[in-house]
């Protein structure tokens, strides 16, 4: 049982560039979240999907997209990297967007932007 | 005003004191709350949630709520080295569709 799985686990970009991080759960989820991780700030949500169909944003969500492709995927995708778009990656899942909302988050991606 | 704050210590306590880790959050709103666990370079692995008034108990963890003074805690007794890591105090926001993370605090427990 993988849990949440996030692929890649690092990955580094120069200035302009494109790339989609890819989370993927198998608990049978509903709803997902994508997070990012700076010294000294804590997690910040990105984005999230309470349910299958659904996409809302979070607390920083400029320079991000993101897809909920099926109940078990949800990518994150920076369509122009910056600089400071370097930070650690951190996706979760919880079974619903409710009281007793646990997450359960993956290893994480680790992205720097040159 | 950060939504959650906690202090970023770190806070150093001997092998076998209690540590007591604490957190304000801002909305009164906020239903559930959660200390999650994170060691360097890893991801949080939660620890504890507590949605109602009161002190709940969880072997060497407790975790206290106090939501008129809107006051979140975590006491670790018996600290270990390896509970060595930082600590993340998160609550559940927006309408209860979202968690807010306060920053962490560090703890270091000392042999």
């Amino acid at each position: 049982n993988a849990g949440v799985t996030q692929t890649p686990k690092f990955q580094v970009l120069k200035t302009g560039q494109s790339m989609t991080l890819q989370c993927a759960q198998d608990m049978n989820h509903n709803s997902m979240y994508w997070y990012r991780q700076d010294p000294g700030m804590g997690l910040r949500l990105i984005y999230y999907s309470a349910s299958e169909g659904t996409t809302d944003k979070g607390e920083v969500p400029n320079g991000y997209n993101v897809s909920r492709l099926n109940k078990r995927e949800f990518s994150l995708r920076l369509e122009s990297a910056a600089p400071s778009q370097t930070s650690v990656y951190f996706c979760a899942s919880s079974p619903q967007a409710t009281s007793g909302n646990i997450q359960y988050f993956g290893a994480g991606t680790r992205l720097s932007v040159l | 005003q950060k939504e959650v704050e906690q202090n970023s210590g770190p806070l150093s306590v001997p092998e076998g004191a209690i540590a007591s880790l604490n957190c304000t959050y801002s909305d009164r709103g906020s239903q559930s709350f959660f200390w999650y666990r994170q060691y360097s370079g890893k991801s949080p692995e939660l620890i504890m949630f507590i949605y109602s008034n009161g002190d709940k108990e969880d072997g060497r963890f407790t975790a206290q709520l106090n939501k008129a003074s809107q006051y979140v805690s975590l006491l670790i007794r018996d600290s270990q080295p390896s509970d060595s890591a930082t600590y993340l105090c998160a609550a559940l926001t927006g309408g209860g569709n979202k968690l807010t993370f306060g920053t962490g605090t560090q703890l270091k427990v000392e042999l």
